[in-house]
């Protein structure tokens, strides 16, 4: 049974530049949810993705933005990258009839801007 | 507003002693849940348990245990006899009905047992 994978696991981008971070939600789940985690922090809720539609979002600047692909998968882009976009970037996945309301992460992308 | 505190920046523990993790929580929420993630060096933040605000009664998993009071608002993880494989950092989520889907994490506690 896969987990919630991720990729890449690392990268590394200039300030101004575009990224785009993917997700595959672990098996039986259809809810994708990205997470960003600064260095000592824990992590904050970017957005929330279900049945292709960004369904809440949290308190991040229109430069992110996401989509939920027909198999679930998901991406995550962030443009005009600023240095301080540089974290842990999580996925996690929900659904199903097992998982309630718990979320399931990946193991992150980190991504260093420069 | 959702809140969670973690207190405990850094613990040490030398092996085999018992250590406790400290959560306090803040919600308006009257049906919520409260959870605890263990991660690792690799980033991959592991779920260890869920309790919904309904259930007080506490849980235990081998070696791990976890207080839920409603009273004092917290929700504290032991982990008795600790080993070397128990370092790690460890949060404490909350989320609410009233939030949506949510995660509010606390800062997290950075455990490590030394052998």
């Amino acid at each position: 049974d896969a987990g919630v994978t991720q990729s890449p696991t690392h990268l590394i981008k200039t300030r101004g530049q575009q990224v785009t971070l993917r997700c595959s939600p672990k098996s039986g789940h259809d809810t994708v949810s990205w997470y960003q985690q600064a260095l000592g922090q824990g992590p904050q809720f970017i957005f929330q993705y279900y049945e292709e539609e960004e369904r809440q979002r949290g308190n991040f600047p229109d430069r992110f933005s996401g989509h939920q692909f027909p198999n679930y998968s998901s991406e995550l882009n962030v443009n005009a990258l600023l240095l301080g976009d540089s974290a842990l970037y999580l996925c996690a996945s929900s659904g199903g009839s097992n998982s309630g309301n718990t979320i399931y992460f990946g193991e992150g992308s980190w991504l260093t801007v420069v | 507003a959702q809140k969670v505190t973690q207190a405990q920046t850094e613990i040490s523990v030398v092996e085999k002693e018992d250590v406790t993790l400290d959560c306090v929580y803040e919600t308006r929420d009257t049906t919520y849940y409260l959870f605890w993630y263990k991660q690792p060096p690799s980033g991959e933040l592991v779920f260890l348990i869920r309790r919904n605000s309904f259930d007080e009664q506490n849980e235990i998993s081998g070696r791990y245990s976890w207080n839920f009071q409603k009273s004092t608002s917290s929700f504290n993880f032991t982990i008795t006899a600790s080993q070397v494989v128990d370092s790690a950092v460890y949060f404490c989520a909350l989320s609410g009905t009233n939030t949506g889907n949510q995660f509010y994490f606390g800062t997290g506690t950075s455990l490590t047992v030394i052998p």
